[in-house]
């Protein structure tokens, strides 16, 4: 398997631009997370699908961000307008919980996408 | 809710010397359990996790981790450390929702 996908690996852009982060996941997996990694608050949960329907966003920082995923194999993260203080690397992963009784919760990552805002 | 705090952001070891890498954890709920590496500008890589099969867990690369529910912890160690085992590791746990939280990270260097 190519292992989850995301795309652009590397992304500049100036405050105010729109910006758009994509990931592919494992094929068969059901349940689809962004997170993004700072050095000041490590990694933090912003969103996570399962079956392609969002199940908690609690942790997207603001309307600014928006995440979809319209089908199993392709999800976006979008965020308008991009800001200074969103620069950082977003991962996205994927995992499967299909076999009741082998719930183990272990979590695929893709290799991020690093995000610079000037 | 559930919640990890990784003891130490930095640790320092010599090459052959044992590496122990702290992680106490709260949950609400009985506990997965899960240790991560990330190398420079790469993802997160699964070394091995807890799933109340056993207390002490074996993963990849000789790391092992040991589950103790009276001190909440789940501290990886590894007898020998090489080279290559410099990264930062990442402690997680899922407990009541699917998505893991991580602890804040210890960046582990291994000295000649």
């Amino acid at each position: 398997d190519a292992g989850v996908i995301q795309s652009p690996r590397h992304e500049v852009t100036e405050m105010g631009q729109e910006v758009t982060l994509r990931c592919k996941p494992i094929s068969g997996h059901d349940y689809l997370f962004w997170y993004r990694q700072t050095m000041m608050r490590g990694l933090e949960l912003l969103i996570y699908f399962n079956n392609n329907v969002p199940i908690d966003d609690s942790g997207m920082p603001e309307d600014r961000f928006s995440a979809k995923m319209p089908n199993a194999s392709f999800s976006t993260l979008k965020i308008q307008p991009s800001e200074p203080r969103d620069s950082a690397v977003y991962f996205c992963a994927s995992s499967l919980y299909a076999v009741v009784g082998q719930d183990t919760g272990e979590l695929f990552f893709g290799e991020g996408s690093r995000l610079t805002v000037l | 809710a559930q919640s990890v705090t990784q003891l130490g952001s930095h640790v320092s070891v010599s090459e052959g010397a044992l590496v122990l890498l702290r992680c106490n954890y709260s949950s609400s709920v009985p506990p997965y359990l899960f240790w991560y590496v990330q190398y420079p500008n790469q993802g997160l890589q699964l070394l091995l996790k807890y799933t109340s099969a056993a207390t002490l867990v074996k993963g990849i690369n000789g790391f092992e981790a040991e589950f103790k529910k009276s001190e909440t912890s789940f501290h990886l160690t590894k007898p020998s450390a090489h080279m290559s085992d410099a990264a930062e590791y990442f402690c997680a746990v899922s407990g009541a929702r699917r998505a893991l939280t991580f602890g804040s990270g210890t960046r582990l260097q291994v000295q000649p």
